[in-house]
């Protein structure tokens, strides 16, 4: 069956950019049409849902990280990235994705076990 | 708006029944039948339980319900049992290509 799996360093510093990617096996995003989402969870706190892209490569940010995200497809691997820039503490959280499959499926159905990044000097 | 309104603790014994709110505004949970919740314990992935305001997943025991009035959403679980205690999140697709989640309650049993 489809699994997500985020990878990415542990660890960022003030400042730097935050990068992970979210391999997709057993099914392809580009042929899949669903909708492919990070989540972030701060420690001890909700979620909060960072933006998605398609398999085409339309992407949709939550306008209060706009200005310092960037969401991509792989070039050539079933994988899409995250990059958010200018990072500080606030940051540190823990980065999930998940798909969702609108239109009809209005949820998110499959989540990666999420990765830890925590920013620090 | 950054969040929908989940009260941040709820509690209950062994087979009561606990409901969780998620308030929003019309212009979300009150704008789209988009609700989903989610069950997460300590540590682990969200599981999603609810979908469409009340549909249950297979393999989401019938205890687990959960409606809409206006822009309240309520998932309501029945006979509780140990293992549901955990915390809970609701998600409203707010428009506009966003979603939105709630705060999060922490059921104890």
């Amino acid at each position: 069956q489809v699994q997500l799996q985020e990878s990415g360093p542990g660890l960022v510093k003030p400042s730097q950019t935050l990068s992970l990617t979210c391999s997709v096996s057993g099914g392809s995003i580009s042929t899949d049409g669903y909708y492919w989402n990070w989540i972030r969870q701060h420690p001890g706190k909700g979620l909060e849902w960072i933006g998605y892209i398609t398999s085409s490569g339309s992407t949709f940010y939550n306008p209060s990280l706009k200005s310092r995200l960037i969401i991509s497809l792989g070039t050539s691997e079933n994988y899409f990235s995250l990059r958010l820039s200018s990072v500080t503490a606030a940051d540190t959280a823990v980065y999930y994705c998940a798909r969702d499959g609108r239109p009809i499926d209005w949820y998110f159905d499959l989540w990666g076990r999420g990765t830890l990044v925590s920013v620090s000097s | 708006q950054s969040a929908l309104t989940q009260p941040r603790s709820v509690s209950g014994s062994p087979g009561q029944s606990v409901t969780i709110s998620c308030t929003g505004t019309s212009s979300d949970v009150g704008g789209f039948n988009y609700v989903s919740w989610y069950q997460q314990y300590p540590g682990e992935v969200p599981k999603l339980i609810i979908f469409d305001v009340s549909q249950r997943p297979s393999g989401v025991p019938h205890r687990f319900s959960a409606s809409k009035s206006w822009k309240t959403a309520s998932l309501t679980i029945s006979g509780l049992q140990a293992d549901d205690e955990a915390d809970y999140y609701c998600c409203s697709y707010v428009g506009r290509d966003m979603w939105m989640f709630g705060g999060g309650t922490k059921l104890t049993v």
